[in-house]
């Protein structure tokens, strides 16, 4: 498609349930990202993949959380026993960069706005 | 954890006037990125500048890097009531992920 698109575009979830939230990144683009932002904050790294490989999961704040791709194109990022904390935006980036080439910027998606009550 | 600061944090300004957000960040960087958020939006990439670049121009953006301080800054001139977002650097040390780090952020609003 045209951009990265996220769904569900907004989710209240009860404190305990488990949620997935499903992004679709660029038509080969092989780098994606997971970043959770906290409101008035910045994006925060939660996790990488370039194609079906998770390189980099060291932002995941919990083992409550777990993302993958398994195909190289559409992933998804599970959050387990959702508490109160895991509120947040949770954006989904992809980009053309593979590790050690050219820079290019991110293209995000709208988000998903998470609400655990 | 956020990468650095970004000042001013909020900025009120007129339609046609220019506006200055500076960012700070700590570590060494690959390239530094500004990227504009519309309220309850995703991010959207203005620009990047590289860490052998100085400065960079993009329509009525420009943005210049200075590696020995630490920091960067994001001229938007001729503003429009369009522009009001919050604004938001980030910096791509490199590396296996190339993951970003972002400031805080500054809200620019634009009134007419």
């Amino acid at each position: 498609g045209a951009g990265v698109s996220q769904s569900p575009r907004y989710k209240v979830a009860k404190r305990g349930q488990d949620v997935a939230l499903r992004c679709d990144p660029i038509s080969g683009h092989v780098s994606l990202f997971w970043y959770q932002q906290a409101l008035g904050q910045g994006p925060e790294f939660l996790t990488y993949f370039q194609n079906e490989a998770q390189l980099d999961k060291s932002g995941l704040p919990s083992d409550r959380f777990f993302a993958e791709r398994p195909e190289g194109s559409v992933s998804t990022l599970k959050i387990q026993r959702t508490q109160q904390e895991d509120s947040a935006v949770y954006l989904c980036a992809s980009s053309l960069r593979l590790a050690g080439g050219k820079s290019y910027g991110y293209t995000f998606g709208s988000g998903t706005r998470l609400t655990v009550v | 954890s956020q990468q650095g600061e970004e000042d001013p944090q909020a900025l009120s300004i007129q339609e046609g006037e220019n506006a200055t957000m500076n960012c700070s960040y700590k570590t060494s960087i690959n390239n530094l990125q500004w990227y504009r958020q519309n309220s309850g939006r995703g991010l959207v990439h203005l620009i990047l500048i590289r860490s052998n670049e100085r400065e960079k121009h993009s329509g009525r953006l420009r943005v210049t890097l200075d590696t020995s301080k630490k920091s960067s800054s994001l001229l938007i001139t001729a503003s429009r009531a369009a522009d009001t977002a919050s604004y938001f650097c980030a910096t791509d040390s490199g590396g296996t992920a190339s993951k970003l780090t972002f400031g805080t952020g500054t809200r620019l609003q634009v009134t007419l």
